[in-house]
């Protein structure tokens, strides 16, 4: 089944302590990114990457690192959690960037709480 | 700046009922532009995309409409069910790495 996991699904770390959270997909897509949820902001972009070790910033890059290794794997690596990092993270998936008809596909989510 | 605006923020209705939810855009240039369907606690499913040459496109119940001149679109939701309470979000592309997103409008389908 076509599909990007994310791993893991929750997770309640403390301020500071190094955490990682790991996104696959299984559908050859060149295109992968991270996006942190909060209420009343709707989905901002952490970093994208559109190839293999071609990353980039998005609009909320501050205290989060990303890796692209590998097609299938995009890694979110936060060094040091702070609580303003507590949100819902999803990783996304498409074959190419933003272009025409060029469907992004969600994982599940991760929800973070830092306390 | 490109910024996504929908509304309403949230919307109750009946169950059976028809609603319309609206979007306003200033993404520039611009490629295409998608609504998602997403439950509580869950990612974002695709209902629809279109590019600026399409002015409507149906998926099921959903009808999405474009008007690029006015940046302007609509997702009509026809003989509403239980099932699409949901929030709507919609999202323009410019064609190259970024996305902007709007808030999304909360739907409440009530029995």
């Amino acid at each position: 089944e076509a599909q990007v996991t994310q791993n893991p699904r929750y997770l309640i770390t403390v301020t500071g302590k190094k955490l990682t959270v790991t996104c696959s997909q299984n559908m050859n897509h060149e295109y992968m990114s991270w996006y942190r949820q909060d209420p009343g902001l709707g989905l901002r972009q952490i970093y994208y990457s559109m190839n293999v070790e071609v990353t980039d910033k998005g609009d909320v890059p501050e205290g989060y690192k990303v890796s692209r290794k590998e097609k299938r794997n995009f890694p979110l690596i936060l060094e040091s959690p702070s609580p303003n990092q507590t949100s819902l993270y999803f990783c996304a998936s498409s074959l190419f960037s933003g272009g025409a008809y060029n469907e992004q596909f969600f994982g599940p989510g991760t929800r973070l709480t830092v306390l | 700046k490109n910024q996504v605006e929908q509304s309403p923020q949230s919307l109750i209705i009946l169950e059976g009922k028809n609603c319309t939810l609206q979007c306003n855009y200033t993404v520039s240039p611009f490629s295409n532009l998608r609504w998602y369907k997403q439950d509580t606690g869950r990612g974002p499913v695709s209902l629809t995309i279109m590019t600026f040459s399409e002015n409507t496109k149906s998926n099921g119940r959903y009808t999405a409409t474009l008007d690029a001149d006015t940046k302007q679109s609509s997702l009509h939701i026809t003989a509403s069910q239980l099932s699409d309470s949901a929030s709507y979000i919609c999202v323009v592309s410019p064609g190259y790495s970024t996305l902007t997103f709007g808030k999304g409008t909360m739907l409440l389908v009530s029995p």
